[in-house]
């Protein structure tokens, strides 16, 4: 069974510091993998998908690579604002399934 | 732009009781998903639709359990009866093609919670 992990489960900086996100999965065999925002009581807002034959994806100030030899995706988000604070979840889509395995997310407060 | 609607957003219930949960996707999408989301974990799928058919409700507790999508279009999630450890966020997503190859879309969930 696919495993995600997202480490740290919070943290907190200071605006216009970058953010680094990281996301591990168990099983290298994906088919693509989502990144997720979640606003406190709210549902999710993908913010970028990354198919397994793509290295990363970007958009805006948000980019996100993907290596799946290692295991691993990270989400940099650049000059971070108050207004990026959230949760951030991945999700793994694994190849021979269609069932996405989601992280538990990492807690992202900027600082004003 | 349009958006997953979801109703009721807050519910706050007695153990033993009935609740329902509404869902209507964006228009056009074919496939429905409901999952649950405890606090501070991801979301797990519950059950899935392909138009009106479901495809995978392996994770759905039967025994008190049960959704539907009678015409294909908004779907209905209910729990009969509830109990404590049913208190979390149902989240309802819709995408346009089969699952995982799209993006999927979210509602803004329904809160649930039992005492």
């Amino acid at each position: 069974k696919q495993e995600v992990t997202q480490i740290p489960a919070a943290l907190s900086v200071p605006e216009g510091e970058n953010l680094v996100l990281n996301c591990s999965f168990t099983d290298s065999a994906i088919y693509n993998l989502q990144w997720f925002r979640q606003d406190p009581g709210k549902g999710l807002t993908s913010l970028l998908l990354i198919q397994s034959s793509q290295r990363e994806q970007t958009s805006g100030r948000l980019n996100a690579s993907l290596d799946k030899s290692s295991g691993r995706s990270t989400l940099y988000i650049a000059a971070s604002q108050p207004g990026d604070s959230a949760t951030y979840l991945c999700a793994v889509r694994p190849s021979n399934d269609y069932k996405l395995s989601f992280g538990a997310g990492t807690t992202v407060t900027v600082r004003a | 732009e349009a958006e997953v609607a979801q109703s009721p957003r807050y519910k706050i219930t007695e153990k033993s009781q009935a609740v329902a949960f509404w869902c209507d996707p964006i228009s056009g999408h074919a496939t429905l998903y409901w999952y649950r989301q405890i606090l501070g974990q991801g979301p797990e799928l519950l059950v899935q639709f392909q138009d009106e058919s479901v495809v995978d409700d392996s994770q759905l507790p039967k025994d008190r359990f049960s959704a539907e999508r009678l015409k294909g279009v908004d779907s209905t999630l209910k729990i009969q009866p509830a109990e404590l450890g049913d208190s979390a966020m149902y989240l309802c997503a819709s995408s346009k093609g089969l699952a995982g190859a799209d993006t999927q879309y979210f509602g803004p969930g329904t809160r649930l919670t039992v005492l």
